[in-house]
């Protein structure tokens, strides 16, 4: 069973849509919840989220943890082609600091 | 600038081969990590290495062995005993519990 599960799994847009990805994740060893951005090859990092409610914003990108119902949401408003990637989201385990990674949503916005 | 490199970018190897993927950062991180991915699959960890010396087996170590003589390289050898080695091979590397990790551009290996 997984244990970070991302949805949709695939998502084509329009440019200028908004989108919501979505991730819940287990509570074992919780450390953080990470999103990254993936296009073709190295991840690079978006957001890290600890704490509850404390909403993250990068530009058109948010990200918010909600730790009670063990989920994480990242969206990304006003939509440009050059968004289209893999987005990861990620569980950090405390002690070993591993990262248990979800599928990854494939985002494609279309012109 | 600081960073990680994987070397080579691109690697083929023949049914029955030892490979050995290289890792290498000048972060002076002290962890680091391998993962695979697959498509559809996401990131699966093979080993991680959170001091010199010394290392773990993650979720999916069949097949694959690694080293961590300094702290700056992190080599990973895929074995001929791993049965479907190819896929996109990445290593990263963090310097604790307060930050991301610094991934490498990745590997892909094929096997011929």
């Amino acid at each position: 069973e997984d244990k970070v599960v991302q949805s949709p799994l695939s998502l084509v847009v329009h440019e200028g849509d908004t989108v919501t990805l979505n991730c819940s994740y287990e509570v074992t060893n919780f450390r953080s919840l990470l999103w990254y951005k993936q296009e073709k090859k190295a991840p690079t990092f978006l957001f890290m989220l600890t704490s509850s409610g404390i909403e993250k914003k990068s530009g058109r990108l948010s990200s918010i943890l909600d730790k009670k119902e063990l989920f994480s949401i990242l969206n990304i408003t006003a939509t440009q082609t050059g968004d289209s990637a893999v987005y990861l989201c990620a569980q950090a385990q405390g002690g070993s600091e591993k990262l248990v990674f979800g599928k990854g949503t494939k985002l494609t916005v279309n012109p | 600038d600081g960073g990680i490199t994987q070397s080579p970018k691109y690697l083929f190897r023949k049914e029955g081969q030892n490979v050995t993927l290289s890792c290498e950062q000048n972060l002076n991180h002290d962890a680091m990590y391998w993962y695979r991915q697959d498509p559809g699959q996401g990131l699966r960890l093979i080993y991680y290495s959170q001091i010199v010396n010394d290392f773990q087996k993650g979720d999916i170590a069949e097949g694959y062995s690694v080293s961590r003589e300094k702290k700056e390289s992190f080599p990973l050898t895929v074995t001929s005993a791993q049965k479907n080695p190819t896929a996109f091979y990445l290593c990263a590397s963090h310097r604790g519990q307060l930050y991301g990790y610094t991934f490498g551009s990745g590997t892909r290996l094929t096997v011929v």
